[in-house]
């Protein structure tokens, strides 16, 4: 069985301060790690995926996460948030065999301060 | 990059009618495709996985005779909502599978279902 926990329901941040969102994983097998953001009323865009390759993982718009197995997390991550970065983000697990189910954390919602 | 499109965006509807939504591969060709509800401020729940020329594989709790989905292409797959009601009312979202397992999924931009 898979599951994620979001650890934070809210993260706010100031302007060009780092982001830090926290997610923590369960799986049987080797699973792939995916975060999404979904901006109000709008579907899912991925910003980054692991997959079993480079444990650090570069994606769009300056996100990077990075995968630990031993602390079984995949923490995202953001030198200097902007303000278009408001959203709202999802943590998501595969396991790599057979299983293509996706399983979704609860969600954070980012919010940039002025 | 491959884009799903889902249609419409937002539905209003009064009790007991049906409402289809559409999700279409534009680029590529979706063997799997897969459709999620979303209740406000919650995260996406699995409905279905739905398979081109096959029966969708439903998740435990979702009604199969409620939520019908058809997949009768490698680009379409739709969601009826049969005779609605207001609890239906919710943010449907599809998604397909973009390449090999867990490679990665494209997702539509959601259908917002409210019934009256």
């Amino acid at each position: 069985a898979q599951s994620v926990t979001q650890l934070d329901s809210h993260v706010s941040v100031s302007e060009g301060t780092p982001v830090l969102l926290r997610c923590n994983y369960s799986s049987s097998y080797s699973p792939s790690l995916f975060w999404y953001v979904q901006h109000p009323n709008k579907g899912l865009q991925l910003l980054l995926k692991y997959t079993s390759a480079a444990t650090l993982v570069k994606g769009i718009n300056g996100f990077e996460a990075e995968f630990k197995k031993s602390e079984t997390s995949f923490h995202l991550t953001k030198p200097s948030a902007h303000m278009s970065d408001a959203a709202e983000y999802f943590c998501v697990v595969s396991e790599s065999f057979g299983n293509e189910k996706l399983t979704f954390g609860t969600g954070t919602r980012l919010t940039i301060i002025p | 990059g491959a884009v799903v499109s889902q249609h419409p965006s937002r539905v209003i509807c009064k009790s007991g009618t049906s409402v289809k939504i559409e999700c279409r591969s534009l680029d590529f060709q979706a063997t799997t495709m897969f459709w999620y509800r979303q209740f406000p401020k919650q995260s996406l729940m699995l409905m279905a996985t739905s398979n081109e020329g096959s029966k969708a594989t439903y998740e435990q709790g979702v009604e199969k005779d409620k939520f019908l989905i058809n997949h009768a292409s490698l680009t379409l797959s739709t969601l009826t909502v049969t005779s609605a009601h207001p609890e239906d009312s919710s943010f449907y979202i599809c998604s397909a599978r973009t390449g090999p397992a867990n490679y990665g999924y494209t997702f539509g931009s959601g259908t917002r279902l409210t019934v009256v």
